[in-house]
Formats: structure tokens, C-alpha cells, sequence
């Protein structure tokens, strides 16, 4: 079963365009959803991330925008730049209970120079 | 400051064989969790070590065993290998206490399976 769903698969842009991706979720008792950024040969690194309680959070060109009664929330990159191309995953967790994060399956964010 | 670092860096086993990767957390640190990111998929959590006892696990089965030692270092073992374990291993620190819980993660240890 998989309790957070993520789309697109994969995504082109041009560069100085918005990059969106959006994920849902299922188990409300969720309350912390970070986004990861993973470049090739590397971990995944946090990018932001956002509780329950608040419907927007941005930070540089990077905005996460939440919907709770909807349980769905995006990612929108700004100004989307070539060095932002990289794997980006959504993500839940159960930060006051277990904090194991569970992972959607990725966006593959290709920038055209 | 040096991060979360883990190594071999790359493996190759065979069918059957039995594998230890190895972490070490982030400076400060001291819960260490193991992740599996199969290609073209999102980590997925195998446990999590804190105080050299393992306190949660994921959906994985007991071919996939681990330990922290005293300086919060890890290891991951996984016994009987199948092909299906091919994959990036990753491995995450972050403090046991504290209100700031940000996971950090290391590059992995990339395992195939032939």
C-alpha cells in the first residue's frame, strides 16, 4: 500500500519557468511532510519542509503550498535553473510518534537551458 | 563538520551471500535509520538504532539485521541475498533529542546482486 502518491513521474522545464510537483497522502495522522532532493550519486538532501498546521511555507524559490482537507500538497520551484535539475521526493512522517519517513516515488526535474 | 558517511561505496555479491554495510552518523548524532532505494524508486525504511537497540521497523524481513555500536556507528547485514536486494543503501543520522529532528543522509552504498 502506498501512502504517499506522487506525480508527475517526470517533468521538463525551461529554465526561468515553475517547476510543480504534487503528492497525496493517506494516513491523516501524518504531521510533517519534508521534500528531498537527490542529485545522481548521491543522498537525498532536505529541501523544505512543512506540518499540518500551516497551508504555505516558502523559503528562496521554493514554496510548498498544503491542502489538509484535501491531504494533498506541491512543490513549486520558481525560476526553475538547470542546477535544479535533479530527483525530488515527497515525503510523510509520523515525526511525534516513529519518524520513519516514507518516501513517494520520485519526480525526475529535467531544466532546459 | 563531516556528514553522514557510509561505505563500501559500491558491491557486488552474488546469490546467497551475505553482505555488511557500514555508517557512520553525522557528528552529534546518535539514532541512526537504514533505508532501501530500489532503482528508480523512493527510499523506503528498513529501521532505525537508537542507543544500540533497534526501536522501529519497516516491512522487511529478518534476512535484513543490523547493530549500532557505542559511537553511534552502524552496520546493516543482510544474509541469503536474492537478486532482489539489489539496490542504494542509505543511511540517516539525526539527534535522539532535541526539537530539531531533520534526518540528514548519507551518499549510500550501492549493492548489486548478480
Amino acid at each position: 500500500q502506498q501512502q504517499v502518491k506522487q506525480s508527475p513521474q517526470s517533468l521538463i522545464v525551461q529554465k526561468g519557468g515553475i517547476s510543480i510537483i504534487n503528492c497525496a497522502y493517506e494516513n491523516t495522522a501524518f504531521d510533517y511532510f519534508p521534500w528531498y532532493q537527490q542529485f545522481p550519486g548521491k543522498g537525498p538532501a532536505l529541501l523544505i519542509a512543512i506540518r499540518p498546521d500551516v497551508s504555505e511555507k516558502k523559503e528562496g524559490r521554493f514554496t510548498i503550498s498544503f491542502n489538509k482537507s484535501a491531504k494533498q500538497f506541491s512543490l513549486h520551484i520558481m525560476d526553475s535553473q538547470p542546477g535544479d535539475s535533479a530527483t525530488y521526493f515527497c515525503a510523510a512522517s509520523l515525526e511525534h510518534r516513529d519518524d520513519k519517513i516514507i518516501f513517494g516515488k520520485g519526480t525526475r526535474l529535467h531544466i532546459l537551458p | 563538520d563531516a556528514g553522514v558517511t557510509q561505505s563500501p561505496t559500491h558491491l557486488i555479491k552474488t546469490r546467497g551471500q551475505q553482505v555488511t554495510l557500514r555508517c557512520s552518523p553525522k557528528s552529534g548524532h546518535d539514532t541512526v535509520s537504514w533505508y532501501q532505494q530500489a532503482l528508480g524508486q523512493g527510499p523506503q525504511f528498513i529501521f532505525q538504532y537508537y542507543e544500540e537497540e533497534e526501536r522501529q521497523r519497516g516491512n522487511f524481513p529478518d534476512r535484513f539485521s543490523g547493530h549500532q555500536f557505542p559511537n553511534y556507528s552502524s552496520e546493516l547485514n543482510v544474509n541469503a541475498l536474492l537478486l532482489g536486494d539489489s539496490a542504494l543503501y542509505l543511511c540517516a543520522s539525526r539527534p535522539g533529542t532535541g526539537v530539531i529532528r531533520t534526518q540528514y543522509f548519507g551518499p549510500g552504498t550501492r549493492l548489486l546482486v548478480l
